[in-house]
C-alpha cells in the first residue's frame, strides 16, 4: 500500500536550517509530482512547494521562495525539503503529499517544525 | 492568486442531518476543485476531486457539485465519524494551489 513517512522536524532557532525527508513506498515514485504542504498550529492548509516527476520543475509559495529548496532522490524513494533562514511563522506541521492531476491523493502523517528562540 | 472562501467556518449538526458546506472562488476555476477531510491530529484525506467525483473507497454519503466560482459539499446523513474539518482546494491556476480556510463540523 502507498505510504509516505516524514522525518526531520524539530525545534530550531530563528535564522536556522532544517532538512525534512519523506520516505515513500507502495508506488512508482518517479511517476509522480510531489508536494510539501504545511499547517500552522490551529490554522488551515498552505501549499509550500512541488517538484516534477523528473525533478525538472520546482515551484514555491511566495512565503518560502528563496529560503526553501525541494528535491527528490529516485534511487532512495525520498523527497526532501531544505529549509533555511527559518522564521517563527514557518512553525507548522509539514506534510509531504503525492500529486495526482491537481489533487493530493496520499499524505504522510506530518512532521512538526518549531521555530523559536 | 485565487482566493477560496468557505462557509460556514464552523457548523454544528445532529446525527442523520444533511450537511452542506459552500466554497467560493475569487475567479472562475471551472471544475478544478477538490474537497478534503481532516480529523484531529491526522493528515487530510481526499474525498472529492474535479468538484463532483468521489475518490475510490470514500462513502457515497459524501458528494460535491458546482463549477465556475461556486461549489457545494454535502454529507447526506451525518455520522459521528464525520466529525472533522473540511477543506476545499483549487487547482485551476497554480502555483500556488490554494485552500479554503476550513469548516469545522461538530455534532450537536
Amino acid at each position: 500500500q502507498v505510504q509516505l513517512v516524514e522525518s526531520g522536524g524539530g525545534l530550531v532557532k530563528p535564522g536556522g536550517s532544517l532538512r525534512l525527508s519523506c520516505a515513500v513506498s507502495g508506488f512508482t515514485f518517479s511517476d509522480y509530482y510531489m508536494s510539501w504542504i504545511r499547517q500552522a498550529p490551529g490554522k488551515g492548509l498552505e501549499w509550500v512547494s512541488y517538484i516534477s516527476s523528473s525533478s525538472s520543475y520546482t515551484k514555491y509559495a511566495e512565503s518560502v521562495k528563496g529560503r526553501f529548496t525541494i528535491s527528490r532522490d529516485i534511487a532512495k524513494n525520498s523527497l526532501y525539503l531544505q529549509m533555511n533562514s527559518l522564521r517563527a511563522e514557518d512553525t507548522a506541521v509539514y506534510y509531504c503529499a503525492r500529486n495526482l492531476n491537481g489533487s493530493f491523493d496520499y499524505w504522510g502523517q506530518g512532521t512538526l517544525v518549531t521555530v523559536s528562540s | 492568486d485565487i482566493q477560496m472562501t468557505q462557509s460556514p467556518s464552523s457548523l454544528s449538526a445532529s446525527v442523520g442531518d444533511r450537511v452542506t458546506i459552500t466554497c467560493q472562488a475569487s475567479q472562475d476555476i471551472s471544475k478544478y476543485l477538490n474537497w478534503y477531510q481532516q480529523k484531529p491530529g491526522k493528515a487530510p484525506k481526499l474525498l472529492i476531486y474535479d468538484a463532483s467525483n468521489l475518490e475510490t473507497g470514500v462513502s457515497s454519503r459524501f458528494s460535491g457539485s458546482g463549477s465556475g466560482t461556486d461549489f457545494t459539499f454535502t454529507i447526506s446523513s451525518l455520522q459521528p465519524e464525520d466529525i472533522a474539518t473540511y477543506y476545499c482546494q483549487q487547482y485551476d491556476n497554480f502555483p500556488p494551489y490554494t485552500f479554503g480556510q476550513g469548516t469545522k463540523l461538530e455534532i450537536k
